[in-house]
């Protein structure tokens, strides 16, 4: 089955300083790749997502790209603020007809310093 | 739109009693749900998915006994844990696919999440 690793498990940044998470997966299957951001006891909020059909794609301050050689796929978020303190969680879901199940990353932390 | 609810958000129950929490697709229809388990500080981990009028396929390790899931409809499906002890204690999470077609095919809605506490 898939495998997907996520790095780093905590990240502390200086408000307005960037932010990158990166994500590695192991079945070349996998075409869509979601990223997603949960506050404490709530549930994960899609933020942005990529299909293996493209290698970047951006949203105002939010931004992945996708190596699908390489199989990884990254998060980039600039001009980091406080409100973007959370944990965020990278997916990846194979293209079949199992339903699309998604695997996810262990989640990395991120505090915003302000 | 694609709203997802869960019911109830959280409960706690004394060992050996059976939680049943539901997933509902509020706005549109879903032919698959997925169920989540989140420990602390964790990640999500799919424990079965869920297909509209068949049976759910669970996850390695999953026992279906004792999480039993029914999606009787195209917007609701159950969850039941039965014989809970404190070890189920978690947050469940569903997520509903569209149906095939609809532009948000590929992506999953989440539900708020239900947190069990099991006594």
């Amino acid at each position: 089955g898939e495998n997907v690793e996520q790095h780093p498990s905590t990240l502390s940044v200086q408000e307005g300083d960037s932010a990158v998470i990166k994500c590695t997966y192991s079945d070349s299957a996998s075409n869509y790749f979601p990223w997603y951001k949960q506050e404490l006891g709530k549930r994960p909020q899609l933020i942005i997502d990529i299909r293996s059909n493209v290698g970047e794609k951006k949203d105002q301050r939010i931004a992945v790209t996708l190596n699908k050689t390489a199989k990884h796929f990254s998060l980039h978020i600039t001009e980091t603020q406080p409100e973007d303190s959370a944990v965020y969680f990278c997916a990846a879901s194979p293209n079949n007809n199992a339903g699309n199940m998604l695997t996810f990353g262990g989640g990395t932390r991120l505090m915003v310093k302000p | 739109g694609a709203v997802v609810s869960q019911h109830p958000s959280w409960v706690i129950c004394k060992s050996g009693t059976s939680v049943k929490i539901e997933c509902r697709s509020l706005d549109f229809q879903a032919t698959t749900m997925f169920w989540y388990r989140q420990f602390p500080k964790q990640s999500l981990m799919l424990m079965a998915t869920s297909n509209e009028g068949s049976k759910a396929t669970y996850e390695q390790g999953v026992e279906k006994d004792k999480f039993l899931i029914n999606h009787a409809s195209l917007t609701l499906s159950t969850l039941t844990v039965t014989s809970a002890h404190p070890e189920d204690s978690s947050f469940y999470i569903c997520s509903a696919r569209a149906l095939a077609g609809a532009r948000s095919y590929n992506e999953q809605f989440f539900g708020p999440g239900t947190r069990l506490t099991v006594l």
